[in-house]
């Protein structure tokens, strides 16, 4: 069945240094991939996405890459800052289906 | 405006006993959905409903019940409740035929002692 790897479970790094999380999805058919984040008793909420027929997007500090053949994305966050700390979820769907497909998420930790 | 909204955020109650949570988006968007989220943080759909009518069941038992009376409201009824039970429970919605983001309600932390 359709489903989505998310690595690593934890990160944790030091302030201003970067991070990375990658997911790979199994369903070659998917074509849009959202990142959420979710803080400590919050709702998960959209931080970037990307369609199938991008590369690459980048919103200030945060980027998401897509590699179509190899069926990744990652999310690159630079220059993180205490308020980065949170649980990212990845995602994966496709057009005409209902349902979103979630990473088991990345525990990230910004440490001052 | 809040955009996605469920009552209750918190739900304690015992074992066997019945009980709903409602969920309303102003979004005017025609799909909405229930994810369970655990203690491990995992996120799972449930059900997904179009316009009214149940598109995804995601092997659910038999003792969740989704009822959408239209397609702005999602409410989720659950019957003799169990300790596995215990979870947030997130109601969400979207526009599927722009393949746009869901967008989350604040979820309901369900408690089964």
């Amino acid at each position: 069945g359709e489903n989505v790897e998310q690595h690593p479970s934890t990160l944790s790094v030091q302030e201003g240094d970067s991070a990375v999380i990658k997911c790979t999805y199994s369903d070659s058919a998917s074509n849009y991939f959202p990142w959420y984040k979710q803080e400590l008793g919050k709702r998960p909420q959209l931080i970037i996405d990307i369609r199938s027929n991008v590369g690459e997007k980048k919103d200030q500090r945060i980027a998401v890459t897509l590699n179509k053949t190899a069926k990744h994305f990652s999310l690159h966050i630079t220059e993180t800052q205490p308020e980065d700390s949170a649980v990212y979820f990845c995602a994966a769907s496709k057009a005409g289906t209902y349902k979103y497909i979630f990473g088991t998420g990345t525990r990230l930790k910004v440490l001052a | 405006d809040t955009a996605v909204s469920q009552t209750p955020k918190y739900l304690v109650t015992q074992m066997g006993n019945d009980k709903s949570i409602k969920c309303e988006q102003n979004l005017g968007h025609d799909t909405m959905y229930w994810y369970k989220q655990d203690s491990k943080k995992f996120l799972k759909i449930m059900f997904s409903y179009n316009n009214k009518e149940l598109i995804i069941n995601e092997t659910v038992p038999n003792r969740f019940s989704p009822k959408s009376p239209d397609k702005a409201h999602l409410n989720l009824h659950i019957n003799s409740l169990e300790l596995g039970d215990s979870a947030v429970y997130f109601c969400a919605s979207s526009q599927v035929n722009r393949g746009t983001e869901a967008f989350f309600g604040q979820g309901t932390r369900l408690t089964v002692v």
